[in-house]
């Protein structure tokens, strides 16, 4: 069971470039997440998921888009990268809302130049 | 203003001694509080999760308190280990019509030898 799964581990993109953040997990979860961290800031939280083929907006969507074909796979996008997306991106899931465990991936550091 | 505020910001003790973390949030309608470990590099891991009726939750060494009453927790570690070394993170989770979940700034935690 490897729980949540995100690659790249370490990304440098230049301005204005395009890329895909992956994120996998296997527990069967139908609710997955992404947040960003930022120094000296809570996670925020950018997309999430209920379920395969539902998406909704989070606190900071802009610049993002993600799709959910499959319970498995919760992919982010980045359209056109700004420095201002410099930051840490995790991917979580979950089995529900309310007292379900939330379980995090180990991360995607991503380096706007 | 929903908020969830912590301190101290960082907080350095030697190996062997108690600390005590700090949470106080302004969320309403309160849900559940939870407390999370985050290893430098690695993703948020939970320590406990807690309702507005549970007053104390332990996880080994980690004992997290709540007061739904003056929106306050605090999560106490015993006899302190190098390797509790991490940021600690509180989450507060809020239903108003959907689900909101809103993540603490953290404490750095330094244990030193």
């Amino acid at each position: 069971n490897a729980g949540v799964t995100q690659t790249p581990k370490f990304q440098v993109l230049k301005t204005g470039q395009s890329m895909t953040l992956q994120c996998a997990q296997d527990m069967n979860h139908e609710y997955m997440s992404w947040y960003r961290q930022d120094p000296g800031m809570g996670l925020r939280l950018i997309h999430y998921s209920v379920g395969a083929g539902i998406t909704d907006q989070g606190e900071v969507p802009n610049g993002y888009n993600v799709s959910r074909s499959t319970t498995e796979d919760f992919p982010l996008r980045l359209l056109s990268a700004a420095p201002s997306q410099t930051s840490v991106y995790f991917c979580a899931s979950r089995a529900g809302t309310g007292y379900y465990e939330q379980y995090f991936g180990p991360g995607t550091r991503l380096t706007v130049t | 203003k929903n908020q969830v505020e912590q301190s101290p910001q960082s907080l350095i003790i030697l190996e062997g001694k108690n600390c005590t973390l700090q949470c106080n949030y302004t969320v309403s309608p309160f849900s559940n509080l939870r407390w999370y470990k985050q290893d430098t590099g690695r993703g948020p891991v939970s320590l406990t999760i807690m309702t507005f009726s549970e007053n104390t939750k332990s996880n080994g060494r980690y004992t997290a308190t709540l007061d739904a009453d003056t929106k306050q927790s605090s999560l106490h570690i015993t006899a302190s280990q190098l390797s509790d070394s991490a940021s600690y993170i509180c989450v507060v989770s809020f239903n108003t019509g959907g689900f909101k979940t809103i993540f603490g700034a953290g404490t750095r935690l330094f244990v030193k030898a």
